[in-house]
């Protein structure tokens, strides 16, 4: 079945170090790729939504120029997160749509996440 | 705001089928009932989805009402390893619509 590959699995870095993590749709081409954060013991957060070759849309009250979304290519999307602070620690997770023109129904499938802790 | 309500938890008995009820009273006619589940320091992992006729796969079964307000999640026979947060979520029939995740149900399956 269709995977989503996130790497890293887990990042732990100083304050003011800026992250990046990739997301890679690793069978099939994915025009539109999305991102969530989620705190502990809360529900996962849509952040932004990113489509190959155009601008991200970030949710209300999501910073991007914190947030630096890159989807150059069907098959990777990077999430930048810059100068990061104690308060963006959380679980990052991506997930990607197959490609348009096959199906608009088709289900979301996500990456397994990454764990980012700013000391 | 979420447009879907789930118990916050429930128990099930290892090998018994395990029930998530969902209600979606809301529910437009485009939409399409999906669901998921993320296990501990995980993902979320996509189980099945829905329009309006009853699903069976590999992993679950979905029982979607007439009137399309509610829907049932069936776990057939629950293990230790089905135990996680169950998402039930309605999503527009639009590509590029990404899911919007409520609170879900914890589903606690204990031997």
């Amino acid at each position: 079945g269709a995977v989503v590959s996130q790497h890293p699995s887990r990042v732990i870095c100083k304050s003011g170090t800026s992250v990046k993590i990739e997301c890679r749709s690793l069978d099939f081409q994915a025009t539109t790729m999305f991102w969530y954060r989620q705190f502990p013991k809360q529900s996962l957060m849509l952040m932004a939504t990113s489509n190959e070759g155009s601008k991200a849309t970030y949710e209300q009250g999501v910073e991007k120029d914190k947030f630096l979304i890159n989807h150059a290519s069907l098959t990777l999307s990077t999430l930048t997160v810059t100068s990061a602070h104690p308060e963006d620690s959380s679980f990052y997770i991506c997930s990607a749509v197959l490609r348009l023109g096959q199906g608009s129904n088709q289900p979301q499938h996500f990456g397994d996440g990454t764990r980012l802790s700013i000391l | 705001d979420a447009k879907t309500t789930q118990p916050p938890s429930m128990d099930c008995a290892e090998g018994r089928a395990a029930n998530l009820p969902c209600n979606h009273s809301t529910i437009s006619g485009n939409e399409y009932v999906y669901w998921y589940r993320q296990i501990h320091s995980q993902g979320p992992q996509y189980i099945i989805h829905g329009l309006k006729n009853n699903e069976t796969n590999e992993m679950a079964s979905l029982i979607i009402t007439e009137d399309r307000k509610s829907s049932t999640l069936i776990l057939p026979h629950a293990t230790l390893r089905d135990t996680a947060v169950y998402y039930c979520i309605v999503r527009v029939n639009q590509a590029g619509t990404a899911l919007i995740f409520g609170k879900g149900t914890t589903l606690s399956v204990s031997s």
